[in-house]
Parts: C-alpha cells; sequence; structure tokens
C-alpha cells in the first residue's frame, strides 16, 4: 500500500542553524501539506502546495519557513534559523483527488 | 477563531464495550470531517471520514454527522486494548470552493481500553 515516507526521523540541530525536513508523498497525489505537533499540544496546519505553489499558510509559517518540490517527487520544509520554540513533531501529507490526507511519520526536531 | 473541541480524557472503556468519542466545531460551513487514531509517539492514521449527515459504517467504526448540531462523533464497537489510543478529530472547515485541504484538529481524546 502506498504510504508518505519522511526522513530523517530525529533531527537534532543547534539555535540559529537551518534545517531541511524531507518528504515523499504518495505517487499519484497532488495537494502536499506541513503540519506540526508540539509535545502535548494540537496538530496545526502549517501549508499547502498544490500545482507548484504555496496554496495557503497559516501564521505559524513566517519568512523563516520555505516549501520546495524539487524534482517531482520529494517535497521539503526548509527552517532557515531554528528557535528553541521550533522543536515539534513535524509531519507531512498528501492527499489525491479525494478530501483524505494520509500522513507520513514524521521528523522529531528538536532545537537545542 | 475556527475551532474544534473534542473532551480531552481520558475516556476508559471495558474491552468489548462501546466507546464514544465526540467532537464539536465552530465553522457552521465545513464540509469534511475525519477522525485519525493516534498512537503515541507515532503520526496521525485516518480511520474514517464523513461528508454527509447521518452515519457512516467501516468494520467496528462507526463515524456520525450532525451538521445541524455542528457535531462529528466517533463509536467504537467491541473495543480493544489495541484501540488504546488518542484519537482526533480534524476538520476541513474552508466552504469557499477554494479548499485545498487544510486540517484544523481537536486536541485529541486519550481512550484506554482495558482488559
Amino acid at each position: 500500500e502506498p504510504e508518505v515516507t519522511q526522513t530523517p526521523s530525529h533531527q537534532v540541530t543547534q539555535m540559529g542553524q537551518e534545517v531541511i525536513l524531507r518528504c515523499v508523498p504518495i505517487s499519484n497525489h497532488l495537494y502536499f501539506y506541513w503540519y506540526r505537533q508540539i509535545l502535548g499540544q494540537k496538530v496545526e496546519f502549517l501549508v499547502s502546495f498544490y500545482n507548484n505553489e504555496i496554496s495557503e499558510k497559516s501564521e505559524i509559517f513566517d519568512d523563516q519557513f520555505s516549501v520546495e518540490r524539487p524534482d517531482g517527487s520529494n517535497f521539503t520544509l526548509k527552517i532557515r534559523s531554528t528557535k528553541l520554540e521550533d522543536s515539534a513533531m513535524y509531519f507531512c501529507a498528501s492527499r489525491g483527488t479525494l478530501a483524505e490526507q494520509y500522513f507520513g511519520p514524521g521528523t522529531r526536531l528538536t532545537v537545542t | 477563531q475556527k475551532e474544534v473541541e473534542q473532551n480531552s480524557g481520558p475516556l476508559s472503556v471495558p474491552e468489548g464495550a462501546i466507546a464514544s468519542l465526540n467532537c464539536t466545531y465552530s465553522d457552521r460551513g465545513s464540509q469534511s470531517f475525519f477522525w485519525y487514531r493516534q498512537y503515541s509517539g507515532k503520526s496521525p492514521e485516518l480511520i474514517m471520514s464523513i461528508y454527509s449527515n447521518g452515519d457512516k459504517e467501516d468494520g467496528r467504526f462507526t463515524a456520525q454527522l450532525n451538521k445541524a448540531s455542528q457535531y462529528v462523533s466517533l463509536l467504537i464497537r467491541d473495543s480493544q486494548p489495541s484501540d488504546s489510543a488518542t484519537y482526533l478529530c480534524a476538520v476541513n472547515m474552508d466552504a469557499g470552493g477554494t479548499s485545498y485541504g487544510k486540517l484544523t484538529f481537536g486536541q485529541g481524546t486519550i481512550l484506554t481500553v482495558h482488559p
């Protein structure tokens, strides 16, 4: 069964460093998303991506964040200058023509 | 602020019982409703979707939607210890016809099924 994959599973970085989180969505899906979940809190929407551009973003998704689909299969989230409060689980999700979104296993980002 | 509300629990039921999980949402124009299961330290796993008023059954799971009351629920019949997890209600609140599917999640209900 097709699934969303994410790498790395755990990323530790120092404050101020750049990180890139990678996702491979399900192959025939058209819509891609990033969500994050701070420990003990709700899953929060960050950004949606369709037709090679951002379609919607939350107020969390400020100028330090960017997304890219560099090669037709990968979907990346870059955080330019990490802060302590960026520590969270980051989930990639994708959907096809139906509304259901399927989540990847997540990347645990720890900023020290 | 568009919200999805769930009772955080924990909800404890004996094995074999029916577990009932509830969710309310603030945006009357919401169109799509989902239940995800999340085991500790894992990602959300889609278990049910519902779009129309009424009931939708899939195996031991039944989702119920009442748009007039802005209420969606999940029933788990014959609960098993393996059902112990956090259940997340998620709503696509964009009814404007330009939705790209952004989901708004509730805080989740912790379910414990004890033998």
